[in-house]
Order: structure tokens, then sequence, then C-alpha cells
């Protein structure tokens, strides 16, 4: 059974970089039939989609964070990671990690993890 | 403000019928791209629990069913059970975005 993990720093410092980790066990990353994806919840607000990735590498960013966001891949780690720059308040949410399908449902996910950015 | 539009809150006593509408767009949900739900309850991650429109992974209840129609689309909860109060999210893709979407949440209260 395919399971993910989320991993990283819970505390980040306004202007910095917020850097996670998802670790993916139960299953491969190299298929042609999934994705592997980034979604938040802010607090007191809705699921917003980050960015999606396939294994070769390839990436879709959500147009309000691309300037910010960064997605990669190690398939050899079974992990892929998030780095978000030039973080605000206003990037404090739980984060998951979820693969994600052609169609584009999200399936499995992670349990998340909250980041608070804050000085 | 999220693309696809659902109702704040929604409520219902147990074994009354409930439905959560999901509002979108020419370039989303009315181009033809499916929809999903996704069920969270309190303090877990987002459970999906109907995929391509109206389809149930395994374990999912037949209680729960999905329906879309042109820039629209339902989820529909009958038999409603106390364990169902969660927040529910519709999802699909946008390609005017190039990217996945999300409703705004609906929070499920059983009286």
């Amino acid at each position: 059974q395919l399971q993910l993990q989320e991993s990283g720093p819970g505390l980040v410092k306004p202007s910095e970089t917020l850097s996670l980790t998802c670790t993916v066990s139960g299953g491969s990353m190299n298929s042609n039939a999934y994705y592997w994806g980034w979604i938040r919840l802010p607090p007191g607000k809705g699921l917003e989609w980050i960015g999606t990735l396939f294994y070769t590498g390839g990436t879709h960013y959500n147009p309000s964070l691309r300037s910010r966001v960064t997605i990669s891949v190690d398939t050899s780690k079974r992990q892929f990671s998030l780095k978000l720059s030039s973080v605000t308040a206003a990037d404090t949410a739980v984060y998951y990690c979820a693969r994600s399908t052609v169609t584009s449902y999200f399936d499995p996910w992670g349990q998340g993890t909250l980041v608070t950015v804050s000085s | 403000q999220s693309v696809l539009t659902q109702p704040p809150s929604v409520s219902g006593a147990p074994g009354q019928r409930v439905t959560i509408s999901c509002a979108g767009s020419s370039s989303n949900i009315g181009a033809g791209y499916d929809v999903h739900w996704y069920q969270q309850l309190p303090g877990t991650a987002p459970k999906l629990l109907i995929y391509d429109n109206n389809n149930r992974p395994s374990g999912v209840p037949d209680r729960f069913s999905g329906s879309k129609s042109g820039t629209s689309a339902s989820l529909a909860i009958s038999g409603l059970h106390t364990e169902d109060e969660a927040d529910y999210y519709c999802q699909s893709y946008d390609s005017s975005l190039s990217g996945s979407i999300f409703g705004g949440g609906t929070k499920l209260t059983v009286l």
C-alpha cells in the first residue's frame, strides 16, 4: 500500500525559504500513470494546489506561486521536495504531498505537516 | 477566492440526505474536465471520496454519490451519519491555469 510522509522544519522565518520533503514508500515513483504533487491548507481557508511533478522531472506550478516555487525529485531516494522562497505569514499552512493521476485526482495523501512563518 | 464555488456550510439530521454543490466555469468543469471530491475529518488529511465525477474508491459507502452537469457538480450524501461531519472539497482541472483547482470547502454539520 502506497504511503507518503512529509518532513521538514515546522517554523520558518519571513523572507526565508520553506523546504519540505515527501518520502514515498510501498510503491514505485517511476510510473507513467502518476504524478506527484504538493497541496496546502492555510488556516481558515480552503485547499490550494501548489504544483505537480512527473518522475522524469517535468513540473507544473500554480501561477500564483510560480515565481517562488521549485519542486524536484530524487527517485533513487523515493523522495520529492518542495521549496518556496521569500515566505510571508500568508504561507503559513498545513502542507500535504500526494500522488496524482492523469485526470488529476490526488490519492493517497500524506498526513500533512504544519509550517508556520514567524520571526 | 477559490475558482470552484462551494457553499461554506450545510447541515442535516441523521438519516437525512444533503447535497453539496460545486460551481465552475467554461475553463474547468464546463470544458469537460472531471470533478473529484474529498472528505477531511477533523485533524486528518483529505481522503478521496469520489473520483472522475461519480466513481467511489474501494471502501467508500454507496451513501456517497457524485454527479456533474454543465459547469457544475454535486456531492450527495444520503442516510447521514454523525461521523460524516467533516469538510468536503471539490477539485477539477482548469485549462486557463493549466493546473488543479479546489473549491473553498463545505463544512457539513450533522445535527
